[in-house]
């Protein structure tokens, strides 16, 4: 599986837009790309999840360049109530050992 | 509401002694995920079952154990409890093996463990 890095933290504020990069440079051919939001105290909730080039639905956009090493989640006009944390998870259907979130990125929206 | 419940919600106990937590699965969903997750720290993953059988195993400790019964719902069981056991634990559910091409996972909403 590949492992995954995030910045630990970052903060916005109110309407502006949030990108938050992962990085996962052993990413395999299988692999696809899933995003989760969590709140405190409460179980992670699917954001997006990709392959590559772009995906968006109605909550959020994310960006998988060619090479694949990396992937971009974006937040259009946050809110305050998109204060969370966000994990990167990668992996195949095939080959799921053990599913690491890692310790994610925390994003703090200002008012 | 993910489809997806934990009971108990909250639990208080001794240590060294021995609780059951309870996950129900989505209608239809064959693998049980369990993680652990600490004050302020990162999900870990634990063990993950898929049709009553054993798929992957984390960082799960010996004192712990887990099983799918053939309804599919499956428990976790914590024995010998530490101080240290103190954590949300959290059952998440997927329709075949989660990670790939619409492998998304449902989170239960999770159970507070605390050893006292």
């Amino acid at each position: 599986l590949a492992k995954t890095t995030q910045p630990i933290s970052m903060d916005s504020y109110e309407g502006q837009e949030v990108n938050i990069t992962c990085s996962h440079n052993n990413i395999a051919t299988n692999d696809y790309i899933t995003w989760y939001q969590q709140f405190p105290s409460q179980g992670p909730r699917f954001i997006i999840q990709g392959y590559k080039t772009k995906v968006t639905n109605e909550v959020a956009s994310l960006f998988i360049p060619a090479d694949r090493k990396s992937s971009t989640l974006s937040l259009p006009r946050v809110s305050l109530s998109d204060t969370a944390v966000y994990y990167c998870l990668v992996g195949d259907s095939f080959n799921t050992d053990k599913l690491i979130f890692g310790t994610g990125t925390r994003l703090q929206v200002f008012p | 509401d993910s489809g997806v419940t934990q009971t108990p919600k909250h639990l208080i106990t001794a240590t060294g002694q021995r609780v059951t937590l309870r996950c129900s699965p989505r209608s239809g969903d064959l693998s049980v995920y369990w993680y652990q997750q600490s004050l302020d720290q990162g999900l870990q993953f634990l063990i993950q079952y898929y049709n009553g059988e054993e798929r992957a195993k984390g960082n799960i400790l010996e004192r712990f154990s887990a099983q799918q019964f053939p309804d599919l719902h499956s428990e976790l069981n914590l024995s010998s409890l530490e101080l240290g056991d103190s954590a949300l634990y959290f059952c998440a559910s997927s329709g075949g093996i989660a990670g790939g091409q619409g492998g998304e996972l449902f989170f239960g909403e999770g159970s507070r463990l605390t050893v006292l």
